[in-house]
């Protein structure tokens, strides 16, 4: 199956820095999902981005299939963004999910 | 909100019972999935479900069992829970197509803490 590989697995942040997620896969995928895991659990989908470039509000991803990667931007980051954030990707539809990257934002 | 329910949310049984979790979906996503979230190890796909009665094996599928009788319910049986199940457990859907587009986003339940003493 798909192997997914994230970096970094630990990133502290001042708030207001800007960062990039990585998320690196063995092999071809059509899709490819980003979600946050907030410190109480909850898993949210931020993207479903199997190709191309898509932003929402301070957070942009950007998938290039061929090259089997994709990136997750995080400009001005708040408190509120800590957690971790995991990538997702499938062949089809059952993701296989990276290890995750922990991000904690500090004032 | 994305209409998907776990329960129970938290669950303390003994080595060697069975116990059955369950989602719930108020969406009417053809695609189900039970993954288990363990620190260091991320999330592992357990089983699948593409359809009432049809169902697969993922990654981590041994000592558990599935059921999905109609398209609102997937169901997650321990056979006989053991220690290593200990786990948070987390149900998730996704619809499939939208109309003639592909949309396989997941949309994941609030998660079932379930810990086997």
């Amino acid at each position: 199956g798909i192997q997914v590989e994230q970096s970094p697995p630990d990133l502290i942040l001042q708030e207001g820095a800007n960062s990039t997620l990585r998320c690196n896969f063995s092999d071809s995928v059509n899709n490819l999902q980003w979600f946050h895991q907030n410190p109480w659990g909850q898993l949210i989908n931020l993207f479903y981005i199997p190709s191309g470039t898509k932003q929402n509000g301070r957070l942009s991803a950007t998938t290039v299939a061929t090259e089997r990667y994709s990136l997750l931007y995080i400009s001005s980051s708040q408190t509120t963004d800590s957690g971790v954030y995991f990538c997702g990707g499938a062949g089809s539809y059952q993701l296989t999910f990276g290890k995750g990257t922990k991000l904690s934002v500090i004032p | 909100d994305a209409g998907i329910t776990q329960s129970p949310r938290h669950k303390v049984t003994e080595t060697g019972t069975p116990v059955t979790l369950r989602c719930h979906q108020t969406e009417n996503h053809r695609y189900m999935y039970w993954y288990r979230q363990d620190p260091g190890h991320g999330l592992r796909l357990i089983h699948y479900s593409y359809g009432v009665k049809d169902t697969d094996k993922g990654e981590v599928s041994d000592g558990y069992s599935v059921s999905r009788s109609k398209t609102e319910d997937f169901l997650l049986t321990l056979e006989s829970a053991t220690s290593s199940q200990t786990s948070v457990y987390f149900c998730a859907i996704s619809e499939g197509w939208q109309g003639a587009t592909p949309n396989y986003g997941y949309t994941f339940g609030s998660g079932t803490r379930l810990t086997v003493v």
